[in-house]
């Protein structure tokens, strides 16, 4: 298996509502990220785990909650959110923290809506 | 301040002609290069990576190219294809620095039948 899984791949909330976003991977890989992607836009870091410990959070708000429950799931929960976050979330993987020489296996994304 | 620029939005380019895409970094501590393509609605998927100490590498129809002293890289796809018409993003990241990855801003290329 060498890919990785996001869902939902749509999401409409409205702004009251909590949700999350879930992203798995089955390589083995100890490193695991998110990314956030506006149209016409590279992708931004939001948070990265290594070893399923928090290991960077790029001055994200604290109404997108990160969680590493094992070693192959990665979830970030979704609250209060705001439309200007309506985006692509990208989740990637990597064999460790950092760059691979086969570089991050990233998912299809989560389409996020938020009205 | 982007550190990883991609100054042409988009290309387009005859099926079996040659596609150079550019990249022009800032950060000299960067040490790492990577190329990444990007189909609508589908993730980004690594396509050729270039360590700093090598100014050529090549995979198949891929090659990239790094020029150092001008802080610049290529990506040239030879023949072009229909089916490589995507976005391609170059990355660039420091060993240094935790090796996490810039992302340039991406250059949409149209390849014409």
């Amino acid at each position: 298996d060498t890919e990785v899984t996001q869902t939902p791949k749509h999401l409409v909330m409205g702004m009251t509502n909590k949700k999350s976003l879930k992203c798995e991977q089955h390589m083995g890989h100890r490193a695991m990220y998110w990314y956030k992607q506006k149209a016409k836009k590279p992708p931004e870091l939001m948070f990265v785990y290594s070893y399923e410990k928090l290991s960077i959070n790029e001055s994200v708000p604290s109404r997108f909650s990160p969680e590493c429950p094992n070693s192959s799931l990665l979830n970030l929960h979704l609250h209060a959110l705001q439309p200007e976050d309506s985006a692509l979330y990208l989740c990637a993987s990597s064999q460790d923290r950092g760059f691979s020489i086969y570089g991050y296996t990233f998912g299809s994304g989560t389409r996020l809506t938020v009205v | 301040d982007q550190q990883v620029k991609q100054n042409s939005p988009s290309l387009s380019v005859q099926e079996g002609r040659i596609s150079i895409l550019n990249c022009d970094y800032t950060n000299s501590m960067f040490d790492y290069f990577l190329w990444y393509k990007k189909y609508p609605a589908e993730g980004p998927t690594f396509l050729i990576s270039i360590s700093s100490i090598k100014d050529k590498n090549e995979d198949g129809r891929f090659t990239v190219f790094l020029n150092k002293s001008a802080k610049h890289l290529s990506l040239h796809i030879v023949p072009s294809q229909p089916g490589d018409s995507a976005v391609y993003f170059c990355a660039a990241s420091a060993t240094n620095a935790g090796n996490m990855l810039t992302f340039g801003g991406g250059t949409r290329l149209m390849v014409k039948p």
